[in-house]
């Protein structure tokens, strides 16, 4: 069955970089792309980007431009998402979710909370 | 970018009782539309695709209506388990959108 398993809970200070995975299971990881979608206490959903696991294109969200990088390694099927300059603002959980470009999600990880706080 | 406004944010039904939830988007949206059921601590399910179709394994006490703008989530002879935070998301464009969520609680 397909899994997408993502790392523990981080806590970081404003100004450090988080560095996120999500390793996935149950089918081929080079077929489909990751999402990336967080969503701050109290807020809805914010869809960050995305990666294609086949060759590595990505499109991210412009509001998040030049301070995310997500990659992929396709030995160990898993996808990472980084974002960097980390603002109280940035608090939130982040979810990883297969999809292909232009569809939806379909499986979604479990979330990993990342809090930024001095 | 597609704004997407869901409604209710907070619903109670009785176990039986059928509901809807709204999401109607800014511009048209064909039938790019997808909704998800999220639980407490597990990830989202997929629900419904393409607006109207149901995902393989979903219950078919779930359905999807509506085209261009204006979707709706139905869930008729609601049972306990579906306790769930329900949103929508819009795939025609980027950046791809979502709803504010509906929390529905089962009395």
């Amino acid at each position: 069955q397909v899994q997408l398993v993502q790392s523990g809970a981080e806590v970081k200070k404003p100004g450090a970089s988080v560095k996120v995975s999500c390793k996935a299971s149950g089918y081929t990881f080079t077929s489909y792309g990751i999402s990336w979608v967080r969503q701050a206490p109290g807020q809805g959903l914010e869809w960050m980007g995305w990666i294609s696991a086949y060759n590595g294109n990505t499109n991210y969200a412009q509001k998040l431009q030049g301070r995310v990088t997500m990659t992929t390694d396709t030995s160990t099927s898993t996808a990472y998402m980084e974002l960097r300059s980390l603002r109280s603002d940035d608090t939130a959980v982040y979810y990883c979710a297969r999809g292909r470009y232009s569809y939806g999600p379909d499986y979604w990880g479990q979330g990993t909370l990342v809090t930024v706080s001095s | 970018e597609t704004t997407l406004t869901q409604s209710p944010a907070f619903m109670s039904a009785t176990p039986g009782d059928k509901v809807n939830i709204s999401c109607k988007a800014s511009q048209d949206i064909d039938d790019d539309m997808n909704w998800y059921q999220q639980k407490p601590g597990e990830a989202a399910i997929f629900i419904i695709q393409e607006a109207t179709t149901l995902v393989p394994g979903i219950p078919p006490r779930f359905s999807g209506s509506g085209y261009g703008t204006d979707f709706t989530l139905t869930i008729n002879n609601i049972e306990s388990e579906d306790a769930a935070y329900y949103f929508c998301l819009q795939h025609d464009n980027f950046p791809h959108t979502f709803g504010q969520g509906t929390k529905l609680e089962i009395k």
